[in-house]
């Protein structure tokens, strides 16, 4: 069984501020993890994934996450936050074992203030 | 690149009515899947498929068919829309777990 906690579904930051979205996560395996952004009536589209090499994965549009096995987290920061940033992101975790099923969080809202 | 193709991108019905949200991806990917997305809930999946000829049931099945098959489409049927099917779903596709999902725009649907 897996599942994803994303701490937080509101997130207000100053634009300029540092971005942290919390994401903890439970699998029976180790997981791949990911991160996805939608922006207001699109698809989903992906930021950034670990796999099981470098623990520190660098995304598109400056965010990063870093898997860190012992506290269960995957959370994704932005050095500075940008008003293009405003969206939903969503944490997800899957199988590497060869099920297709992947299990999403429930989605964190991003505000960036002026 | 036409990716994941979703049609129609919205749609009302009425409450016993039945319809077929189509995908299709040209992308040559074995795996598809079908996402309802709630305020709240994040993504639930609804069923997927593995490859042409094989489908199994998610999280949230009920009310819901699916067939797949060629490897390009994977429709979702509602049988007898129902009030709670309400909802914006997604369809979605990767060359296998691991790597890359891709989804499609989204399909706004409105029981009454």
């Amino acid at each position: 069984a897996q599942s994803v906690t994303q701490l937080g579904s509101h997130v207000s930051v100053s634009e300029g501020a540092l971005v942290l979205l919390r994401c903890n996560y439970s699998s029976s395996v180790p997981p791949y993890l990911f991160w996805y952004v939608q922006y207001p009536n699109q698809g989903l589209q992906l930021l950034l994934k670990y796999t099981s090499a470098a623990t520190l994965v660098k995304g598109i549009n400056g965010f990063e996450a870093e898997f860190k096995k012992s506290e269960t987290s995957f959370h994704l920061t932005k050095p500075s936050a940008h008003m293009s940033d405003a969206a939903e992101y969503f944490c997800a975790v899957s199988d590497p074992r060869g099920y297709q099923k992947v299990t999403f969080g429930t989605g964190t809202k991003l505000q960036v203030i002026p | 690149n036409a990716g994941v193709t979703q049609t129609p991108k919205f749609q009302v019905l009425k409450t016993g009515q039945s319809m077929t949200l189509q995908c299709a991806q040209d992308m040559n990917h074995e795996y598809m899947s079908w996402y309802r997305q709630d305020p709240g809930m994040g993504l639930r999946l609804i069923h997927y498929s593995v490859g042409a000829g094989i489908t199994d049931q998610g999280e949230v099945p009920n009310g819901y068919n699916v067939s797949r098959s060629t490897t390009e489409d994977f429709p979702l049927r509602l049988l007898s829309a129902a009030p709670s099917q309400t909802s914006v779903y997604f369809c979605a596709s990767s060359r296998k777990t691991g790597n890359t999902i891709y989804f499609g725009e989204g399909s706004w649907l409105t029981v009454v």
